[in-house]
Order: structure tokens, then C-alpha cells, then sequence
């Protein structure tokens, strides 16, 4: 089906581990972004990409790290991940810059 | 920078009531301006945008916005509120153009509401 999908929905790991989250839409966005989404924050931009091989830091990039090598796919890779990027992490996706972004269903990540 | 406020953190109303959630943003330059809703363990649904032109927007699900320059506010309204309607809502704003933008968006805090049957 067409769309904007993360994987996983669900994630539990220990500090320091490594985590990636993916992000796949089947769309042919140019724009993908990633948010995360914590009580009293609302969503803030970690990192976004206007199309692939083009990644720019968002207002919250500290401990993530983006690629995006094909179109579809922005995966957002935790290198050493510290309780306080436990969070719920959205991905987004939209045609052009003046487009509306189509969000996926989230990721909830808790880190121990 | 652009910036939203969402005044309210929590609104609840009768269902039937009418409902407005207010939104205000700071922008240097002419933005463009949504609203989104999320309900529990979901993403978020756009329920409209306004980029130029008339000041009254129609969405989704029987929702309007006005935008009002002069107040810097963009308000979502609806006449009569449904038990479907019980989400967060969400207002954010991005800039026009291209080189940095990159149509990046600024999300307000969102507001809860709640619906009393």
C-alpha cells in the first residue's frame, strides 16, 4: 500500500546500544524529515533531507545521525543512545518545500 | 526564527458546543500555516493549511481556519463539536521559499481536547 511506514512501532534497548529507526515511503517524496515528539515540546525537528544524499540538521540533531541514500528510505540511526532520547520519533514525508508533510505512525523508543 | 503558541494546553467542551483553538505564530515573512490532529497512538492527520489567498480555510471533518495577519493568529473553529473530535491538535508554520527553508515546519505545543458527551 502506498504510504509512510516506521519500523519498529516499538522499541525498548539500554544506554550506550546503537539503535536505527527506518522510515519508508512508497510516495516519491523529495522532503523527509524526523521529529521527535515529548510531553510539553510538541515535535521537534531532529534532522530532514530535500532529496537523496541531501540531509540537514534540524533544531534537536545531538545524537542522531541521518542518511539517505534512495528516496524512499531516511533511516535515523542512534549511535550511543542515552535516556533522554527516549521519546516517540516521527517520520514525515512531502512532495515539494509548500507541501503538506504526511506523517508516519511513530515510533515509541524507551531507553534504560 | 518562527515560533508558534498555542495558548491553550487543554480545552474540554460539551459535544454539540462550539470549538475554538487558538493559535499564534512569529514569522518574519508571509508563512504558511496548518493544523494537524493526532489521536493516541497515531500520527498526525492534516487537517488544513492556508498558503495564500482567502483568509478562510475549509478542512477536514467540518473544520475552518481564519487567518488574520494583523494578529498573527491562525484559529481553528468548529460549529459543533463531535465525541470523534477528543485528539491533540497541533498548529505549525513553515516558511515560503527554497534555499534553507527546505519547507521546514515549526509545531506549536498542542492542545488537548476533551468532549463531554
Amino acid at each position: 500500500d502506498a504510504g509512510i511506514t516506521q519500523s519498529p512501532r516499538y522499541k525498548i534497548t539500554e544506554t550506550g546500544r546503537q539503535v536505527t529507526l527506518m522510515c519508508h515511503q512508497t510516495w516519491s517524496h523529495s522532503y523527509m524529515f524526523w521529529y521527535r515528539q515529548d510531553l510539553g515540546h510538541g515535535l521537534r525537528l531532529i534532522y530532514y533531507s530535500a532529496a537523496a544524499d541531501i540531509t540537514d540538521k534540524g533544531e534537536v540533531p545531538d545524537g542522531y545521525v541521518v542518511s539517505r541514500s534512495k528516496t524512499e528510505n531516511f533511516p535515523l540511526t542512534l549511535e550511543s543512545a542515552t535516556r533522554s532520547q527516549t521519546s516517540v520519533y516521527f517520520c514525515a514525508s512531502s512532495e515539494t518545500s509548500r507541501q503538506p508533510q504526511h506523517f508516519g505512525d511513530g515510533t515509541r523508543l524507551s531507553i534504560l | 526564527a518562527q515560533s508558534v503558541t498555542q495558548p491553550d494546553i487543554h480545552i474540554t467542551v460539551s459535544e454539540g458546543a462550539s470549538l475554538e483553538l487558538r493559535c499564534n505564530y512569529s514569522y518574519g515573512a508571509t508563512p504558511y500555516l496548518f493544523w494537524y490532529v493526532q489521536s493516541p497512538g497515531q500520527g498526525l492527520q492534516l487537517l488544513l493549511k492556508y498558503f495564500s489567498g482567502d483568509t478562510l480555510v475549509q478542512g477536514i471533518k467540518g473544520f475552518e481556519a481564519e487567518f488574520k495577519r494583523s494578529q498573527s493568529s491562525f484559529n481553528l473553529r468548529k460549529p459543533s463539536v463531535h465525541w470523534s473530535d477528543a485528539a491533540e491538535y497541533f498548529c505549525a508554520v513553515g516558511a515560503i521559499g527554497g534555499g534553507t527553508s527546505y519547507g521546514k515546519l515549526t509545531f506549536g505545543q498542542g492542545t488537548i481536547l476533551t468532549v463531554h458527551p
